[in-house]
Parts: structure tokens; C-alpha cells; sequence
């Protein structure tokens, strides 16, 4: 069936340190790939997008990294600050024209000061 | 001023009792989407809409009803709030071309006792 999933539900990071988080994807013909990022009492922020045609995307202070032979995504924060502590989302688009998405989990970062 | 706006921001109400959550947004986009969101799940879709006279059912819409009463407007109604349907919900909008992610409002939070 269609799934993404989240290897670590949280993930403990010290301040200045690089994160990253990792997430599983089921459907192969999945082609369209986002981060989200939440934090408490708001909704899901874009932070980063990539497209099946790619294996890396790189943002301000964020990498993504697609690897479709092992249908896994990652996320990667440089220099994580106190801010980046939130709940981190993937989604992968399965729809195609619909640009309907399926969602992961999600992770809880915790950066530690 | 949020581009996506949801009211009420939070409701409790009563088993049996007909709720409504709205969503505005100035962002111009033609697609409009609700989820619904519970712990340690992802996002779930509720139902989509592409434009007023569009609206298709996503995969937990047994229980909701949704109006695209204009472009910019797109309100989720539970006719009959079950203690089940507590949750977090969010509207989200997106762009008519591919490839571009989901923004989304910061949510309503739903308590159905």
C-alpha cells in the first residue's frame, strides 16, 4: 500500500550541531517530494521541496536528499539553532495533476542549548 | 495578515451537534484541501476541491461535508459531530501547476465530548 514513514520519532540534537531525518517512502511512482515543518500550535510550514528527477536540493541551511533506489528521503539542517525545534513532516505526492500528498509521521527535533 | 486563515482557531462542543470550520485565503490558488490531524498520525485528507464547481472526497470522508463557496473560500461541516472526530483540523491551498507545494492555515482544533 501507499505509506511514508518516519525512522525516528525524535531526534535529540545539540545546538550548532547538523540534523538529520530520515523518512521511508512506499509508492514508486511517487514524484513530487516535501518537508514540513510544525511547530506547536501552528500549521505545516514548506520548508523545502524536491522532484522525483533529482537526488538533491539544497535550501538555506537545509538539504534534501532523495535516494528513489531505496525509496528514502532525508532531510538535513546545518547548524541547527533552538528555532529549528519543531515536528518535521515528508510528504510524497501521489497523485500526480491532483497534487494530492500523503504524510509521514513526523519527528520531533529537539535541540538542546 | 496569514494567507490561509481557519475559524474558529479552537471549539468545543457536543456530541450530535452540527459544527463548522471555515477557510479563506488570499493566496489566489484555484485548489483548496482539508485534513485532519491526530496523534501519531500524519495528515489525513478530508476532501479537495480544484475550483468552486469541483470537489472530490479524500480517503476519511464518511462523517463530513464540505461548500467551496467561492475561489478564495472552502468550509468543512461535521452534520453530526461524533466524540471521534476530535482532532486537528487544517485547510491547505495550493497553486494550478504542478510541482508546488501545499500551504497551509494554522489550524482548528475540535474537542467533541
Amino acid at each position: 500500500g501507499e505509506s511514508v514513514g518516519l525512522h525516528l520519532p525524535t531526534l535529540s540534537v545539540q545546538e550548532g550541531d547538523n540534523s538529520i531525518i530520515n523518512c521511508a517512502y512506499s509508492n514508486s511512482a511517487s514524484d513530487y517530494f516535501i518537508w514540513y515543518k510544525q511547530e506547536s500550535g501552528k500549521g505545516p510550514q514548506f520548508i523545502i521541496d524536491i522532484r522525483s528527477n533529482m537526488d538533491k536540493r539544497q535550501g538555506q541551511r537545509v538539504t534534501v536528499l532523495l535516494n528513489k533506489t531505496v525509496k528514502h528521503l532525508s532531510l538535513q539542517i546545518a547548524a541547527t539553532q533552538p528555532g529549528d525545534s519543531a515536528v518535521y513532516f515528508c510528504a510524497e505526492r501521489v497523485g500526480g495533476a491532483t497534487n494530492k500528498l500523503i504524510f509521514g509521521t513526523g519527528t520531533l527535533l529537539a535541540v538542546q542549548p | 495578515d496569514a494567507d490561509v486563515t481557519q475559524t474558529p482557531r479552537n471549539r468545543i462542543t457536543k456530541t450530535g451537534k452540527r459544527i463548522m470550520l471555515e477557510c479563506s485565503q488570499t493566496k489566489g490558488h484555484d485548489r483548496m484541501y482539508w485534513y485532519r490531524q491526530d496523534p501519531g498520525l500524519g495528515l489525513r485528507l478530508i476532501y479537495y476541491s480544484f475550483d468552486v464547481k469541483d470537489i472530490n472526497k479524500g480517503e476519511i470522508s464518511d462523517g463530513y461535508s464540505v461548500s467551496r463557496q467561492a475561489q478564495a473560500k472552502f468550509s468543512l461541516s461535521l452534520e453530526s459531530a461524533i466524540p471521534n472526530q476530535t482532532a486537528l483540523y487544517f485547510c491547505a491551498t495550493s497553486d494550478l501547476y504542478s510541482n508546488q507545494p501545499q500551504h497551509f492555515g494554522d489550524g482548528t482544533r475540535l474537542s467533541i465530548l
